[in-house]
This record gives C-alpha cells, sequence and structure tokens, in this order.
C-alpha cells in the first residue's frame, strides 16, 4: 500500500519552512525519509521507528504519530540546497527486514 | 568508502534486444534492491534480496524481468526480450540487514531507453 505524501509540490523562498506529510492506511514499522535531486539519485535523510520519536538533521527534523500511522518532515529556513524532491517510504509490520514502500514524492523549491 | 556501483550508467537499445544491468553493493551489506523510477509509476520496488536469497520478487513485472544474486558482492537485472515500456531510470541500492530499521544506500542508476 503506497503511502500517501502532501503537499505536493511546494515553492519556498530562502529562509521559509516547510512541512511535507507522509501517511498511511497500514500500521508501519518504520519510515524513511529521502530527497532526490534531478538526474541523481536518491540520498538518505532519517529513518524513524514507531514509537512516535523525532529526529533532526542540522535544519531538516522529522517526526513519527503513531496513532495517526503519519511522519511530518519539517524544513527550517531553507536553503536553496534543499530543493529536490522528498520521498517518504514505510514499512509495515512489527519487525524490520520487509520491502519499503515509496511515495509519490513532494517537489520543493527554494527560490532566492 | 565506495558506495553502490551500477553499471552501465546509460543504455539505449532495440526493441527486442536483451538488456543486462548490473550492481556491485556496499562491501558489508547484506540486502540488495532494485527499483524502477518512472514519470507514471514513481519509485517501485522489483525485487529484494537479504543474504543472497530473494526474499520478494512481488514487484517484477512480468516473466520478461529476472534477478540474481550469485555472491555477496554482485547482482544483475535482465530484461530479455526488452521493450520500449521498460525505458525508465533503474536504481540498486544495498542495506545492512539487522534488528531495526537500516537505510537503503542507492547507486547513481542505469538510464535504459528502448527504442
Amino acid at each position: 500500500q503506497q503511502p500517501v505524501q502532501s503537499p505536493q509540490a511546494v515553492i519556498l523562498r530562502e529562509g521559509e519552512d516547510a512541512v511535507i506529510n507522509c501517511s498511511s492506511s497500514k500500521a508501519l514499522y518504520s519510515v524513511h525519509w529521502y530527497r532526490q535531486k534531478h538526474g541523481e539519485a536518491p540520498v538518505f535523510l532519517m529513518i524513524l521507528l514507531k514509537g512516535g520519536e523525532q529526529k533532526g538533521h542540522e535544519k531538516i527534523s522529522a517526526s513519527f504519530n503513531e496513532k495517526k500511522q503519519q511522519s511530518s518532515l519539517y524544513l527550517t529556513a531553507s536553503q536553496l540546497s534543499y530543493s529536490g524532491t522528498y520521498f517518504c517510504g514505510t514499512e509495515i509490520g512489527e519487525t524490520s527486514g520487509s520491502r519499503l514502500t515509496f511515495g509519490e514524492g513532494t517537489q520543493l523549491t527554494v527560490n532566492p | 568508502d565506495a558506495g553502490v556501483i551500477q553499471s552501465p550508467r546509460h543504455e539505449v537499445t532495440e526493441m527486442g534486444q536483451e538488456v543486462t544491468l548490473r550492481c556491485k553493493p556496499i562491501s558489508g551489506h547484506n540486502s540488495l534492491f532494485w527499483y524502477r523510477q518512472t514519470m507514471m509509476r514513481g519509485l517501485e520496488l522489483l525485487i529484494y534480496f537479504n543474504n543472497n536469497v530473494p526474499i520478494d520478487d512481488s514487484g517484477m513485472p512480468e516473466d520478461r524481468f529476472s534477478a540474481k544474486m550469485p555472491n555477496a558482492s554482485f547482482s544483475t537485472l535482465k530484461i530479455q526480450p526488452s521493450e520500449p515500456r521498460d525505458s525508465a531510470v533503474y536504481f540498486c541500492a544495498s542495506s545492512l540487514y539487522r534488528v531495526g530499521a537500516q537505510p537503503q544506500h542507492f547507486g547513481d542508476g542505469t538510464r535504459l531507453s528502448i527504442l
């Protein structure tokens, strides 16, 4: 079951904040976040495990709401380098080792 | 450390020809994934291996597609015969399979065009 990402696209000015959401209809074990720039491979950002943890990576952080089966990616004080397509990948079940299913992606554009 | 290495980077061939894509995972990683990315279907998992054993091949489109992992450092994805609708970017990714979710590291991909 493919997770649903929202919004599909967002345009920001440098320094603005954005939130990208990823929802699943299935109980999740983990949520993975990746960023892909045009013509390049997806690059790993972070993983969140069930348990409602929040993680941070410089000015990019994420949370996982187990009750809602939803993860949110927070980009604060956006930089030009944040532009790209953000994908969430979800792993269902009780343990790791199963397949990742990726959402359709959110295209983020940061303008000067 | 070397990342996931895929070859070729680009492949252009005519319909009906056999295509073989190659992948060398990160040393020490024991899970390997083949993905296909298109505008229409996004990033979809074709097959994955744990410890060289295929675990889930439900994403393989049809019998024209086959994948092998003869050892821990090499995998192939073969399409025979190829069709124009197979045109896509094919990514290989590897990770460390153990308790707890692990990140997948992607190769640069093979851009395949079937004419």
